[in-house]
């Protein structure tokens, strides 16, 4: 069964420090790993989708890397601001047979970046 | 573009009272429907996906029930409410083309409080 986890659970960071956050997944065989931000009582915003076959994919200020074979995503955050504290979940699709896509997200990373 | 609404955003039901959550997508065909819950503190937990018409699977067993009667329309529904039912629900969809392969998009949520 395919576990996804985050760590830190919680990040605190001083406005403009470039930051990174954690993602590793125990079956590497994976379809696709996409990046979420969640801000409070909202729903999921997608961030970044990254393909089995890439190994990273950037937009604007993120940038989120694949290494499949050691099981893990990072998300780096260049010049982090304060609006974008958030909560960062990711989550891994996994093929699982029969044309079914298995979906498992991480419990995610709260960020707060201070002014 | 696609588009995905929720409705109601906001919803507080007596113990034991029916419910119905609806989604609804546009600018797409043929969409995978998910509905997840989320709870304080805790995950994204995958409550029914549906591939097609008609076609849904529950992941976990419980007092909640899914339909899908039109392609791009999903309804999650409860004849009587537990307390256990409180919390945030998300739909969200994704297609598998080559231009969007496997990226799933959330909506905004239903916040369910059960009293």
């Amino acid at each position: 069964k395919q576990e996804v986890t985050q760590i830190p659970a919680a990040l605190s960071v001083p406005e403009g420090e470039n930051l990174v956050l954690n993602c590793s997944f125990t079956d590497s065989a994976i379809y696709n790993l996409q990046w979420f931000r969640q801000d409070p009582g909202k729903g999921l915003t997608s961030l970044l989708l990254i393909q089995s076959s890439q190994r990273e994919q950037t937009s604007g200020r993120l940038n989120a890397s694949l290494d499949k074979s050691s099981g893990r995503s990072t998300l780096y955050i260049a010049a982090s601001q304060p609006g974008d504290s958030a909560t960062y979940l990711c989550a891994v699709t996994k093929y699982s047979g029969a044309g079914s896509y298995q979906l498992t997200f991480g419990k995610g990373t709260k960020l707060s970046v201070i002014p | 573009s696609q588009t995905i609404h929720q409705w109601p955003a906001t919803l507080v039901q007596p113990v034991g009272s029916p419910l119905s959550l609806e989604c609804t997508v546009e600018g797409t065909s043929n969409p995978n429907l998910y509905w997840y819950r989320q709870a304080a503190g805790r995950g994204l937990q995958l409550l029914f996906y549906s591939i097609g018409i008609g076609q849904i699977s529950s992941e976990v067993p419980q007092n909640l029930s899914a339909s899908r009667p039109q392609d791009r329309q999903f309804i999650l529904s409860s004849k009587k409410l537990l307390l256990s039912d409180s919390g945030f629900y998300l739909c969200a969809w994704r297609v598998w083309t080559v231009a969007n392969t496997g990226e799933l998009f959330f909506g905004e949520g239903s916040r369910l409080t059960v009293l």
